[in-house]
């Protein structure tokens, strides 16, 4: 069984610019959710969604910050306009059921420069 | 505000020792206890949990213990191996809020020969 995927691995991209991260969820899993890291500190959560619908937001910094989640399948995150404090790794998240352990991928790790 | 807290940065053990990680929160919400372990360039990996329901649970070297009254949670690791050299985290999740999980800022283990 494939695990959660994330694309790109790393992205540099120039304040200002816009840069789309991907998630693919393991599949199956209904509950979808992304977190991001920091300065090394914390990881902390951003929006969860339950199939194609968000579940919270709560998280999202601001209005810069769009989730989607189309047909309930990948997810994507944009960022638009990219700012310098949005560096950090951006983590994915799945699983089965709210309750439980959540699956991560990889990471995603923008620097904003 | 950062609701689960590990005070302890890093940690270092010799091998074949126990290795033991503290965790406070101050969310009484707080129901189902995680903990995951990250290595550099992945995304956290699960590891083990606890049901605010129960006090201890055990999964071979891993175990974990709970006192909800100190709003405290351990993990310890019998015997510590090379391989545990990895940055863990702490989560904890509540219901009412469908799950989501609050980390703490990790402790890096370091797991000398």
């Amino acid at each position: 069984e494939a695990g959660v995927t994330q694309f790109p691995s790393h992205s540099v991209i120039e304040k200002g610019q816009t840069v789309t991260l991907r998630c693919d969820p393991i599949s199956g899993h209904d509950n979808l959710y992304w977190y991001r890291r920091v300065m090394g500190k914390e990881i902390k959560f951003l929006l969860h969604f339950v199939k194609e619908s968000k579940q919270d937001e709560s998280g999202m910094p601001n209005n810069r910050f769009l989730a989607e989640r189309t047909g309930g399948t990948y997810s994507t995150l944009k960022v638009q306009p990219a700012e310098l404090e949005d560096s950090g790794v951006y983590f994915c998240a799945s699983s089965q059921r709210a309750y439980g352990e959540q699956y991560f991928g990889p990471g995603t790790r923008l620097t904003v420069t | 505000d950062q609701q689960v807290k590990q005070n302890s940065p890093s940690l270092s053990v010799q091998e074949g020792r126990i290795s033991i990680l503290n965790c406070d929160y101050t969310n009484s919400m707080f129901d189902y206890f995680l903990w995951y372990k990250k290595y550099p360039a992945e995304g956290p990996t699960f590891l083990i949990s606890i049901s605010s329901i129960k006090d201890k649970n055990e999964d071979g070297r891993f175990t974990v213990f709970l006192n909800k009254s100190a709003k405290h949670l351990s993990l310890h690791i019998v015997p510590s191996q090379p391989g545990d050299s990895a940055v863990y985290f702490c989560a904890a999740s509540a219901l009412s809020n469908d799950y989501k999980l609050s980390f703490g800022a990790g402790t890096t283990v370091t797991v000398r020969a």
